[in-house]
């Protein structure tokens, strides 16, 4: 089956710092891949979003890369700020045709911690 | 829009009751779930619906129940309580465009269970 594996947190760095979180999945079919982010007390959010190899996803000064040959899309930003502090969530999609790509894996979550 | 919407927001509950978790969406969107987080695991699917009328079990739907009368509302019963469904309970929706759907998630119903 699908299965998505997020490095193990917390993860606490200073402001202006670069953060990299891994991720990887194992799919059978060819799926979508999706950054989600949780901030304190709320629901989901996308963050960004790729749907097949290459494609870059971006949002907020995060980037994501889509990369079929490691099966990785690992989330960066090049200089985080206090406001990001957060769970990061890695997800997939199944790729199939017919419809069947709705449903999501997660990982477990990243909680991200930046100090001023 | 209000999007998702789920209440309570706070819940206690003893051992054997039972509670129904509501979940409306305002976005006319086809899809809708049924999550649950516990601490360091990740989100877990409980169930799903397709549309009014449809629904289907996810990954962990032992001690739950659903039902989907119709496209806004997706509510989640929980019938005799048990510790282990102390958790946070997220209710999302999406619509069927292809690849790469976006879910939309409500800000959770955080359930304990004594």
């Amino acid at each position: 089956g699908n299965s998505v594996t997020q490095m193990e947190g917390p993860v606490t760095l200073s402001e202006e710092a670069f953060l990299t979180i891994n991720c990887t999945y194992t799919a059978t079919g060819y799926p979508s891949l999706f950054w989600y982010v949780q901030y304190p007390g709320e629901g989901l959010q996308l963050l960004l979003k790729a749907t097949k190899a290459d494609d870059k996803g971006s949002n907020k000064g995060f980037e994501a890369t889509y990369r079929k040959e490691t099966t990785s899309f690992h989330l960066e930003k090049g200089s985080v700020q206090v406001s990001d502090s957060a769970v990061y969530f890695c997800a997939l999609s199944e790729g199939r045709s017919g419809g069947s790509n709705y449903k999501l894996t997660f990982g477990k979550g990243t909680l991200l911690t930046v100090n001023p | 829009n209000a999007g998702v919407t789920q209440t309570p927001k706070f819940r206690i509950l003893k051992i054997g009751q039972s509670m129904t978790l509501q979940c409306t969406q305002d976005m006319n969107h086809n899809y809708m779930y049924w999550y649950r987080q516990d601490p360091g695991m990740g989100l877990k699917l409980i169930y799903y619906s397709v549309g009014a009328g449809i629904t289907d079990k996810g990954e962990v739907p032992n001690g739950y129940n659903v039902s989907r009368s119709t496209t806004e509302d997706f509510p989640l019963r929980l019938e005799l309580a048990a510790p282990s469904q102390t958790s946070v309970y997220f209710c999302a929706s999406s619509v069927n465009r292809g690849r790469g759907n976006e879910q939309f998630f409500g800000p959770g119903t955080r359930l304990t269970v004594l």
